[in-house]
């Protein structure tokens, strides 16, 4: 089955601490994850995909095969961070793919 | 350039109406995909349409159905709707079918009463 998991629906941190929101995935294949980030009353967008292995805001994520994880870090939050972030994972199902969504990790940094 | 964009932003039904929800996409964009999004389920990818064919279908009843104009604005439409049917439907376009870089509209909050 192709599932996305997010184990934490809050983490909340201090600013300047450092932060980490877990992904783990199940795919057979070589999978292809993102994460989405939605700020307050903005809409949901795109913060990073594993492909471009690039830093966006100051995070970035590795992908671990052996472990199916796609965690998301950063090494000093600032409270601009604060939003509901969202791993994803580009399923296929039939003869195009789609994403498929963890449920979100709520973070709240704090002043 | 204009991001995608939804209307109504906002709907209320009762239970056994039908309702059609609109997207216009990117410009450019020929691929359009429809999610729900619920508290307890999350975001739930329903179908996707590329040049006024649908492509692809996530787990959904037949109560679900869409379809897409040449000018690659998108139509959802839910038939017999029922009080689980209360979400959040988020539109998002993307260059091509199959290209997983998708850009999201903001969405049309549905409550059914």
């Amino acid at each position: 089955a192709q599932r996305v998991t997010q184990p934490e629906k809050l983490l909340s941190v201090f600013k300047g601490a450092p932060v980490e929101l877990k992904c783990n995935y199940s795919y057979s294949g070589s999978p292809e994850l993102f994460w989405y980030v939605q700020y307050s009353r903005q809409r949901l967008q795109l913060l990073l995909r594993h492909i471009s292995r690039e830093s966006i805001k100051g995070f970035t994520a590795d992908l671990n095969k052996g472990e199916t994880s796609f965690h998301l870090k950063k090494p000093f939050a600032q409270e601009e961070d604060s939003a509901m972030y969202y791993c994803a994972l580009w399923g296929m199902g039939g003869s195009q793919g789609n994403l498929i969504f963890g449920k979100g990790t709520k973070l709240s940094v704090k002043p | 350039k204009a991001g995608v964009t939804q209307t109504p932003r906002y709907l209320i039904k009762t239970r056994g109406q039908q309702v059609t929800l609109s997207c216009s996409p990117i410009s450019g964009h020929r691929s359009v995909s429809w999610y729900q999004q619920t508290p307890g389920q999350g975001l739930q990818f329903l179908f996707e349409y590329f040049s006024e064919t649908q492509r692809n279908k996530g787990n959904f009843p037949g109560r679900f159905s869409g379809r897409q104009f040449s000018n690659s604005r998108s139509e959802m439409n839910v038939s017999t709707l029922e009080l689980g049917d209360s979400a959040l439907y988020l539109c998002a376009s993307s260059f091509i079918t199959g290209y997983n870089e998708q850009f999201f509209g903001p969405g049309t909050r549905l409550t059914v009463l």
